[in-house]
């Protein structure tokens, strides 16, 4: 069960724009920054957004992020068939666990886009 | 350009231990956090560990706190995480993380290609 709640799959047709959820709470999205990855098949992860709706140089501007409250969005607009991927979301949790140590970094549990 | 590669994984057995290595170039390693992330097969990405900048600050997730131990020579732009006890939970992919700043809480803007651990008997 991860601490981020994305929904396990998305899709759209070429062209198309589509939005990848995250939510959370007021220790992880609420109070910190998300940052968005993509995992193509078969290779590592890869970073798409940061800091909540900045996009490292090369990214293209059709990938979005915004956050509010305890809640986050991945959109993807002009949808092409090389956007196939899982995306994951992350937040840095600054909570405390049973024995008093911080939790640290969280992911969701990823959401499996298919372009049709 | 950032390159980050990984060694030291296998197949171990329950209870034994394993150290992973990971060899950091193109960047200056010493202003950055870095990370151990794993992806168990067919889930999700779990965060494993961060060191910050100077190793004055290191988080563990839960569930390996007092098992794994990482670590890091700036000198040799080298990070390092030592597993010991073992357990068939801890297979996965292991990546090497770079963070996008000194401090643990900033994001992972480079990842290796992943050394593969199986805890099996």
């Amino acid at each position: 069960q991860s601490v981020l709640t994305q929904p396990p799959s998305a899709s759209g047709t070429p062209g198309q724009r589509v939005t990848i959820s995250c939510s959370g709470s007021s220790s992880n999205i609420g109070t910190n920054y998300v940052h968005w990855y993509q995992q193509l098949p078969g290779t590592a992860p890869k970073l798409l957004i940061y800091k909540n709706n900045q996009r490292p140089s090369g990214v293209p501007d059709r990938f979005s992020g915004s956050k509010s409250g305890t809640s986050a969005s991945l959109a993807i607009s002009g949808l092409r068939s090389e956007d196939g991927a899982t995306y994951y979301c992350a937040a840095w949790d600054d909570s405390l666990n049973a024995w008093g140590s911080l939790i640290g970094w969280v992911f969701g549990g990823g959401t499996k886009l298919t372009v049709l | 350009e950032v390159q980050l590669v990984e060694s030291g994984g296998g197949l171990v057995q329950p209870g034994r231990s394993l150290r992973l290595s990971c060899a950091a170039s193109g960047l200056t390693f010493d202003d950055y956090a870095m990370h151990w992330v794993r992806q168990a097969p067919g889930k999700g990405l779990e965060w494993v560990s961060g060191i910050n900048w100077n190793s004055g600050s290191i988080e563990y997730a839960d569930s390996v706190r007092g098992r794994f131990t990482i670590s890091r020579d700036n000198a040799k732009n080298s990070l390092s995480l030592q597993m010991n006890s073992l357990r068939p939970e801890d297979t996965a992919l292991y990546y090497c993380a770079k963070g996008g700043q000194s401090t643990l809480n900033g994001w992972f803007d480079a990842w290796g290609q992943g050394t593969p651990v199986t805890v099996s008997s």
